[in-house]
């Protein structure tokens, strides 16, 4: 059963940047057909994708935010990590990281528990 | 605000069916799949219909989803006090960018 984990800093300064990690166990990350996402949600409850990766490094971003995000893989720590620069207080949110099965439906079957990042001096 | 549009609120006795919809536009879910996922308060949105009208192993068959043009659906028949939870449609959009709806709050009065 594949299991996934969201860590990092639950409280970010404006202008700063919030990086999280998502560790995967229970399979591979260089499994193939699947990539590798983050999902935020709001306290309004409202989701958005934020972009997605490959184990061999390839990336799909959000439009909207492809200014400021950087999400890369660590296959040697079977984890990927996110990096959302020059946040402010619109970007609290909880954020998910999900498996996207590519191949299967294009649907995102595993997720982590969530992280609430505040964005707050 | 959301890209796909839902009603942010919907309701149902135990036994009946209930239908909630997402609305989207020529670019996501005319031209793509759309898909279904369930969240309870505290937890993590739970894939409940994919390609449209499939249901993963372990959805019971009272969910169903359909699709139409620029629009879909999720119907839940058999309307239990656990179904009770949040619900969000969502679609590719161009380029491997995924869409949501808003989510729809489901009442089991």
């Amino acid at each position: 059963q594949v299991q996934l984990q969201e860590s990092g800093p639950g409280l970010v300064k404006p202008s700063q940047t919030l990086s999280l990690i998502c560790t995967v166990s229970g399979g591979s990350i260089t499994s193939g057909g699947y990539y590798w996402s983050w999902i935020r949600q709001y306290p309004g409850k409202g989701l958005e994708w934020i972009g997605c990766i490959y184990y061999s490094g390839s990336t799909y971003y959000n439009p909207s935010l492809k200014s400021r995000i950087t999400i890369s893989v660590d296959t040697s720590k079977n984890h990927f990590s996110l990096n959302l620069g020059s946040v402010t207080a619109a970007d609290t949110a909880v954020y998910y990281c999900a498996r996207l099965d590519l191949y299967s439906g294009s649907y995102f079957d595993y997720w982590g528990q969530g992280k609430l990042v505040t964005v707050s001096s | 605000q959301s890209v796909l549009t839902q009603p942010p609120s919907a309701s149902g006795t135990p036994g009946q069916r209930v239908t909630i919809s997402c609305s989207g536009s020529s670019s996501n879910i005319e031209i793509n799949y759309v898909y279904w996922y369930q969240q309870f308060p505290g937890t993590a949105p739970k894939l409940l219909i994919y390609r449209n009208d499939q249901r993963p192993s372990g959805v019971p068959d009272r969910f169903s989803g359909s699709k139409s043009g620029t629009s879909a659906s999720l119907a839940i028949s058999g309307l239990r006090s656990e179904d009770e939870a949040d619900y969000f449609c969502a679609a590719w959009g161009d380029d491997l960018n995924a869409v949501f709806g808003g989510g729809t709050k489901l009442t089991v009065l």
